[in-house]
């Protein structure tokens, strides 16, 4: 089975950084995706990493150490409009993507 | 628009009744996901389609979820009886699977189908 685990909620100010921390212990590995979902909304794709290491994408990087099932998003320069419900997501040897249960973010002016 | 669209965005329907969700995705795309998600959870697996082929569903899907993708395009998912524990938010997803997975394999979310069972 998959399990996967992150913090419910996080809450930060606006232009600060927040990092949201995954650990996941599945069956096989084929990478791991970090969606955004804002309320009401459908998920949003954010960031794939498969090898070990930092991937930055302007604002927003993703961290994964396979070796310790492990992976961090960080939100750098946080704006109001990144309140919402971050999604860490694996990908097992069945291709099916299985979800945590998201962590919400809330930015404070 | 080249995104993955969903059809209706919301449905409330009585218990007992049956309803139908549509989903096309992103035409190029050969793989279609069926999820369901309920309020402070991620979306849960339900089945999924590649090309026309229905290749594995849930233990969450009970025999009155069906799905069908006739001809490797558009897909379709029915809820026969509805109960009110079938209230939840039903996304669509689509991929292009190919030797190798990884990015390729990036699911594209749709807006979803919020059903409300009264």
């Amino acid at each position: 089975g998959q399990n996967i685990d992150q913090p419910t909620e996080m809450t930060a100010t606006e232009g600060a950084i927040v990092q949201i921390n995954c650990t996941y212990q599945t069956s096989g590995f084929n990478g791991l995706f970090w969606y955004q979902q804002h309320a009401g909304e459908a998920p949003t794709f954010l960031s794939y990493n498969v090898l070990d290491g930092l991937e930055e994408k302007g604002r927003f990087s993703s961290f994964l150490s396979r070796s310790k099932g492990y992976s961090y998003l960080l939100l750098k320069e946080l704006q109001m409009k990144d309140s919402a419900s971050y999604l860490c997501a694996v990908i097992g040897d069945d291709y099916k993507l299985s979800f945590g249960a998201g962590t919400t973010v809330t930015v404070r002016a | 628009d080249t995104g993955v669209s969903q059809d209706p965005r919301h449905k409330i329907t009585k218990r007992g009744q049956n309803v139908t969700f549509r989903c096309d995705p992103i035409s190029e795309h050969n793989r279609l996901y069926w999820y369901r998600q309920t309020l402070g959870q991620g979306p849960e697996f339900l089945t999924y389609f590649q090309n026309e082929a229905q290749l594995e569903k849930s233990r969450l899907l009970s025999d009155r979820f069906s799905a069908e993708r006739p001809k490797g395009s558009f897909s379709t998912l029915e809820i026969q009886r509805t109960e009110q524990g079938d209230s939840a938010m039903y996304l669509c997803a689509s991929s292009l699977a190919g030797a190798g997975g990884g990015r390729r394999e990036t699911q594209y979310f749709g807006p979803g189908t919020r059903l409300l069972v009264l």
